[in-house]
């Protein structure tokens, strides 16, 4: 089976564009959750959907946001980009849902820098 | 709410030496608790995972943990480690009939030679 992909691997923007991070799961896994990893703050969880509907929120701004589409695929947005969004933004999914006793399966991450 | 420590920001280890990385979680509730390692340049994957039944997990390249309920921990340990282990260790903890797992802030690795 294929393990989780992410695209695209890097991505370099400025301060005010916005961005469209997508992942695609493991075949057979409803799960998608979305989480952003910094030195400082380390792995903090930003949405999970399962089954095209969000199921649970981190404490980030509106300016963070998601979706998920009847394949499971699942994209992020992020508007009005700033410096401090600079992280590595990693995806996971699982066959239910993340917080049970479920394996999730990450992928590579997408490495944002924000200038 | 359920909040995982990991104490250690750094864990610096002569090769062929033994490692604990701890872990504790603050809810004393019915637990899912995993440890999950991340390599240089990617993504995180599961070492290990306790679910029930005994307390001792182990995964295929020689690490374990404990699962200790009332002192609500779940260290990682490896008698030897080896430089190929050098990675970031993350503690994950997800209570029963939640549907959030919480991740702890991570422990860096580092084997020295």
């Amino acid at each position: 089976k294929a393990g989780v992909t992410q695209t695209p691997r890097y991505l370099i923007k400025t301060r005010g564009q916005q961005v469209t991070l997508s992942c695609s799961p493991i075949s057979g896994h409803r799960s998608v959750s979305w989480y952003q990893q910094t030195p400082g703050q380390g792995l903090q969880f930003l949405f999970e959907y399962f089954s095209e509907t969000q199921r649970n929120k981190g404490n980030f701004p509106g300016r963070f946001s998601g979706r998920q589409f009847s394949n499971s695929r699942s994209e992020m947005n992020v508007s009005t980009l700033e410096l401090g969004d600079s992280a590595l933004y990693l995806c996971a999914s699982s066959q239910t849902t993340s917080g049970s006793s479920d394996t999730q399966y990450f992928g590579p991450g997408t490495r944002l820098t924000v200038l | 709410a359920q909040s995982v420590t990991q104490l250690d920001s750094q864990v610096p280890v002569f090769e062929e030496a033994p490692v604990e990385l701890r872990c504790n979680y603050s809810s004393s509730v019915s637990v899912y608790l995993f440890w999950y390692v991340q390599y240089p340049n990617q993504g995180l994957q599961l070492l290990l995972k306790y679910l029930s039944g005994s307390t001792l997990v182990e995964s295929i390249n020689g690490f374990e943990a404990e699962f200790n309920k009332s002192q609500t921990s779940f260290h990682l340990r490896k008698p030897s480690v080896h430089i190929s282990d050098t990675a970031e260790y993350f503690c994950a903890v997800s209570d029963f009939g939640d549907d959030k797992i919480i991740f702890g802030k991570g422990t860096r690795l580092h084997i020295l030679p």
